[in-house]
């Protein structure tokens, strides 16, 4: 069975500051991995995602990801933090396992950006 | 293109209660996703369909029960509910059933059981 850790329930950047967000995951077949943002009081909004290819993938707003498959990471960053960059941030993975599709997510690291 | 849109936004029942939340796709997309986040547990995957068929399902009792609808909208019902119900209910879709395939997520319906 596949699994999600992030690492930090709670980070608080600085405005300005790199953002990383850690995410290491657990499966017996390669996975297809994603970041997903939740604002409060909305759904999730789709940041990246990793499937083949390129292991450094790019995303919105700014945020990029790098699958290390020896590390078994999916660590999210972003150059410079800004105050709207404060949300819930879920990594995921998914994969085929014969008994269906579906997501396993992480518990969610919450980020705090300060002036 | 119109995201993922769900209905009720918000929704306050009592135990033993029955509720039906309802989920449109985006148009294209023939499999639908529920999923709920519940305070201190986060995101579980309740239920998937796929082609009008359930394909899948998490471990939650059988009370949760939905069905898909031949335009790929969904319905999640939760007969006699109870208090750990209370949750935001999130529903998705997906292209196909491909797991490289995201999810596109709606805003939920949030669940209130008193």
């Amino acid at each position: 069975a596949q699994s999600v850790t992030q690492l930090g329930s709670h980070v608080s950047v600085s405005e300005g500051a790199l953002v990383l967000l850690r995410c290491n995951y657990s499966s017996s077949v390669p996975p297809y991995l994603f970041w997903y943002v939740q604002y409060p009081n909305q759904g999730l909004q789709l940041l990246l995602k990793y499937t083949t290819g390129a292991t450094l993938v790019k995303g919105i707003n700014g945020f990029e990801a790098e699958f290390k498959k020896s590390e078994t990471s999916f660590h999210l960053t972003k150059p410079s933090a800004h105050m709207s960059d404060a949300a819930e941030y879920f990594c995921a993975v998914s994969l085929y396992t014969g008994g269906g599709n579906k997501l396993t997510f992480g518990t969610g690291t919450q980020l705090k950006v300060e002036l | 293109e119109a995201g993922v849109t769900q209905s009720p936004t918000h929704l306050i029942k009592t135990r033993g209660q029955q509720v039906t939340l309802r989920c449109s796709p985006i148009s294209g997309h023939t499999s639908v996703y529920w999923y709920q986040q519940a305070l201190g547990l986060g995101l579980q995957f309740l239920l998937w369909y796929d082609e009008g068929e359930e394909r899948n399902r998490g471990n939650f009792p059988p009370r949760f029960s939905g069905r898909q609808f031949p335009n790929y909208s969904s319905e999640l019902n939760v007969n006699a509910l109870e208090l750990e119900d209370s949750a935001l209910y999130l529903c998705a879709s997906s292209l196909e059933w491909d797991p490289s395939q995201p999810q596109h997520f709606g805003d939920g319906t949030r669940l209130s059981i008193l």
